[in-house]
């Protein structure tokens, strides 16, 4: 089975600086990773993701992520945050061979931002 | 927009009553996925439908739940006898499965609320 473990509930940030948000998943066969965002009352809204090729995958909002294998990790990054980053991210997984786009999530990670 | 709607956005019931909740998908999507989240947590999977044929539950989907997707469009999730851990958001989602992009498109969920 699959899964992903986010490290750390709660992170907070100055505005400004580099925003890190950890993730790790757990799988049998090569995964689709995820990140999603929610903002208060909304629902999920994709950030980017990872099938296959480049492991360095760019997002919408200034945020990246890399595909590291050897770690099992999919870490969320943006060079300097803004106090519309505000919110709260989830990591996803789903397996190929499940056809479908059933997916696992994380626990998720809050990311305050400090003026 | 013609994003994917769900109704009511809140509802608050008295324990041992019935609540059904509506969601109407991306038109040209032929995949929907019911997820629920409470708080703290990820969404977790529930159900999901092809068309009109559901193909998977998860085993959170007791035998007071019920989902439907009559005519492959819109679907309905109703719960029966409601408890109090039932309380939490139910969210909608839906994909077209034209392609594994991997990418579900979420409502803005519906808040169960048991008294």
């Amino acid at each position: 089975a699959q899964s992903v473990t986010q490290l750390g509930s709660h992170v907070s940030v100055s505005e400004g600086a580099l925003v890190l948000l950890r993730c790790n998943y757990s799988s049998s066969v090569p995964p689709y990773l995820f990140w999603y965002v929610q903002y208060p009352n909304q629902g999920l809204q994709l950030l980017l993701k990872y099938t296959t090729g480049a492991t360095l995958v760019k997002g919408i909002n200034g945020f990246e992520a890399e595909f590291k294998k050897s770690e099992t990790s999919f870490h969320l990054t943006k060079p300097s945050a803004h106090m519309s980053d505000a919110a709260e991210y989830f990591c996803a997984v789903t397996l190929t061979y499940f056809g479908n786009e059933k997916l696992t999530f994380g626990t998720g990670t809050r990311l305050t931002i400090i003026p | 927009d013609t994003g994917v709607s769900q109704n009511p956005r809140h509802k608050i019931t008295k324990r041992g009553q019935n609540v059904t909740f509506r969601c109407d998908p991306i038109s040209e999507h032929n995949r929907l996925y019911w997820y629920r989240q409470t708080l703290g947590q990820g969404p977790e999977f529930l159900t999901y439908f092809q068309n009109e044929a559901q193909l998977e539950k998860s085993r959170l989907l007791s035998d007071r739940f019920s989902a439907e997707r009559p005519k492959g469009s819109f679907s309905t999730l109703e719960i029966q006898r409601t408890e109090q851990g039932d309380s939490a958001m139910y969210l909608c989602a839906s994909s077209f499965s034209g392609g594994l992009t991997g990418e579900l498109f979420f409502g803005e969920g519906s808040r169960l609320t048991v008294l």
